[in-house]
């Protein structure tokens, strides 16, 4: 149960479009769900994250919506750009460790 | 430019041989994390360390074998490694370690290949 299964596992977009990655969870003990973004060479830095008491926090283009009752997250990447090409993973904590999806590597062509 | 540096950031080994990896945190924070990076696989966490103190061993086996002699700097030694341990080694560190919402920041990483 800690696990934190994303998907999908790659992800081509079209400069302009919308990205959806999707992650769900099964230990109610989560309460804080960021998404760390990755470009090659890199490692992964912090995007965004939320707390299940709210339903969807937006920061600039990236917006995180959280489904409670679903134990289901997602990320939306509005207006895609090349520059967004990386690898995103969601992670979810409930004590002091981190569990993190697999990953999805975006393309985002011009 | 993060403030986590790793050395050295590719590395070739034989089972055979011994060697460390290298991160220093230039950020002030308390924590600090080794994970592994495998393809298709989620970030695995393998130590941590709060105030120069282990205080998690993600039942990683003994032929890796962290030192943590101050809170800016971390080391993995690496002893008779197996092929299968070839992967993205990543450190990052965090403030105190103790919050669940502290943001961790992550160093390049060390891509290992044991041959």
């Amino acid at each position: 149960q800690q696990q934190v299964k994303q998907s999908p596992q790659s992800l081509i977009v079209q400069k302009g479009g919308i990205s959806i990655i999707n992650c769900a969870y099964e230990n109610t003990a989560f309460d804080y769900f960021p998404w760390y973004q990755q470009f090659p060479g890199k490692g992964p830095a912090l995007l965004i994250a939320i707390r299940p008491d709210v339903s969807e926090k937006k920061e600039g283009r990236f917006t995180i919506s959280f489904n409670k009752s679903a134990k289901q997250f997602s990320l939306h990447i509005m207006d895609s750009q090349p520059g967004d090409s990386a690898t995103y993973f969601c992670a979810a904590n409930g004590t002091d460790k981190l569990i993190f999806g697999t990953g999805t590597r975006l393309q985002v062509f011009p | 430019e993060t403030g986590v540096t790793q050395t050295p950031r590719h590395l070739v080994m034989g089972m055979t041989n011994k060697k460390s990896l290298k991160c220093e945190q230039h950020l002030g924070h308390n924590a600090m994390y080794w994970y592994k990076q495998s393809a298709k696989k989620p970030l695995e966490l393998m130590f941590v360390y709060n105030f120069k103190e282990q205080t998690e061993n993600n039942s990683v086996p003994s032929r890796f074998s962290p030192e943590c002699p101050n809170s800016s700097h971390l080391f993995l030694h690496l002893h008779t490694l197996q092929p299968e341990d070839s992967a993205l080694y990543l450190c990052a560190s965090s403030q105190t370690g103790g919050l669940k919402d502290e943001t961790q920041y992550f160093g390049p990483g060390t891509r290992l290949l044991v041959l």
